[in-house]
């Protein structure tokens, strides 16, 4: 079954240091890789995605990540991070033609 | 220009009672989609609509069923609520019809309870 898995379900950081949000999805078959940011009480927003082309992907707020199509990854990182960077991350991949399956979400805590 | 609204923001229910959960887009997209959210299982589809008058299943939807009414209105409903739907319930729009790799663009979801 095609599956999306975020590695790590909280992320503790202090501010200002880098952060990698680790995604894996299980086929290597054409996919579509996404990002979004849920700040609490919100719906979710999107970060950036890949669809085609250069395998880095810049994404709002200096967010970027990286399509490593051998590896089934697609990391999100942020050089340094702010307090208003705290938020739940979701990893989402559209698998050949199918629809979008998110992964299980990581919280990202960024503390002073 | 509002985006995508949900009403109403929380509920509570008892089991067995039913209610519609009203979702409205004013971007003038094709695609709608009905979401249900629970802790670490990410979000999960319920419903959805690739264009106005059609709807079909997604990955959970047993318990609801949905309503098209028009190209701005997308609902869902639960006949006889569960405390299993007891969950966080978020609609969302994409601009194509049948979405493809369209952002999608969602609401600020409705909180359930059903006791």
């Amino acid at each position: 079954a095609q599956s999306v898995t975020q590695l790590d379900s909280q992320v503790p950081v202090f501010e200002e240091a880098p952060v990698e949000l680790r995604c894996n999805y299980s086929s290597s078959v054409s996919v579509y890789l996404f990002w979004y940011v849920q700040y609490p009480n919100q719906g979710l927003q999107l970060l950036l995605k890949y669809l085609s082309g250069s395998t880095l992907v810049k994404g709002i707020n200096g967010f970027e990540a990286e399509f490593n199509k051998s590896q089934t990854s697609f990391h999100l990182r942020k050089p340094s991070v702010h307090i208003s960077d705290t938020a739940e991350y979701f990893c989402a991949v559209i698998f050949q033609g199918g629809k979008l399956i998110f992964g299980q979400g990581t919280e990202l805590s960024v503390k002073p | 220009n509002a985006g995508v609204t949900q009403t109403p923001k929380f509920q509570v229910l008892k089991t067995g009672q039913s209610m519609t959960l009203q979702c409205a887009q004013d971007m003038n997209h094709n695609s709608m989609y009905w979401y249900r959210q629970d802790p670490g299982m990410g979000l999960r589809l319920i419903y959805y609509s690739a264009s106005e008058g059609t709807t079909d299943k997604g990955e959970v939807p047993n318990g609801y069923n949905v309503s098209r009414l028009n190209k701005r209105e997308f609902s869902l409903r639960l006949e006889s609520a569960a405390p299993s739907q007891t969950s966080v319930y978020f609609c969302a729009s994409s601009p194509q019809v049948g979405a493809g790799t369209d952002t999608q663009y969602f609401g600020p979801g409705t909180r359930l309870t059903v006791l």
